[in-house]
């Protein structure tokens, strides 16, 4: 079964322009992790954030986590179409033993 | 090639065949997970090995489903008598500690 729920389920935006995805999840957590997946492929592992942080970067991409109301989001800044994937946040939950539960994800498609 | 290597990368089989799917993960990784995918939706545990020892299994992991990591390094997942609902993307991932590296996965059509 899904952790949780990704919104908005689908994303259309312009090259240059932000994404913002939320992430919604159900359990207590060791920490939240967020994967890229491009059509018919493996997920690639974007950014872990641990339960005990509120935001991380890396590069372009932004993620925030609020345990008290079970969410996160992702933003990737200064979109390019390359970017178009869905993207799939994943909980770690605790006493888990390391297995990841995803969410349904987020479409992302970057015009040009 | 360092990365996650799944085979085949498509699979059609008939219902009612065996079906063997072989992942081989990063070597220095401990654990290895599978998952399965269907379409529009995020993947779903199935089953995770640290080493050769199988520590966990979903309950989606019926009996016609057996998952092997003899001597700790490859893993093949194997479904008997397969059933058109079990259509779906498979996925292998290994870890070392946090964050996942997964394959490209295994494309399974059942007719």
């Amino acid at each position: 079964s899904q952790q949780g729920e990704e919104d908005p389920q689908a994303l259309s935006i312009q090259e240059g322009e932000n994404a913002t995805m939320n992430c919604s999840y159900k359990t207590s957590i060791n920490n939240l992790q967020w994967y890229r997946q491009n059509s018919g492929r493996g997920l690639v592992h974007l950014i872990l954030i641990r339960s005990n942080e509120r935001e991380k970067h890396s590069g372009r991409l932004r993620v925030t986590l609020d345990t008290s109301k079970k969410s996160s989001s992702l933003l990737i800044t200064a979109s390019r179409a390359a970017d178009t994937a869905s993207y799939f946040c994943a909980t770690e939950p605790t006493g888990g033993g390391n297995k990841l539960t995803f969410g349904t994800g987020t479409q992302l498609k970057v015009e040009l | 090639d360092t990365g996650v290597s799944q085979d085949p990368r498509h699979k059609i089989t008939k219902r009612g065949q065996n079906v063997t799917f072989r992942c081989d993960p990063i070597s220095e990784h401990n654990r290895l997970y599978w998952y399965r995918q269907t379409l529009g939706q995020g993947p779903e545990f199935l089953t995770y090995f640290q080493n050769e020892a199988q520590l966990e299994k979903s309950r989606l992991l019926s009996d016609r489903f057996s998952a092997e990591r003899p001597k700790g390094s490859f893993s093949t997942l194997e479904i008997q008598r397969t059933e058109q609902g079990d259509s779906a993307m498979y996925l292998c991932a290994s870890s070392w500690t946090e964050g996942y590296t997964f394959g490209s996965g295994t494309r399974l059509t059942v007719v």
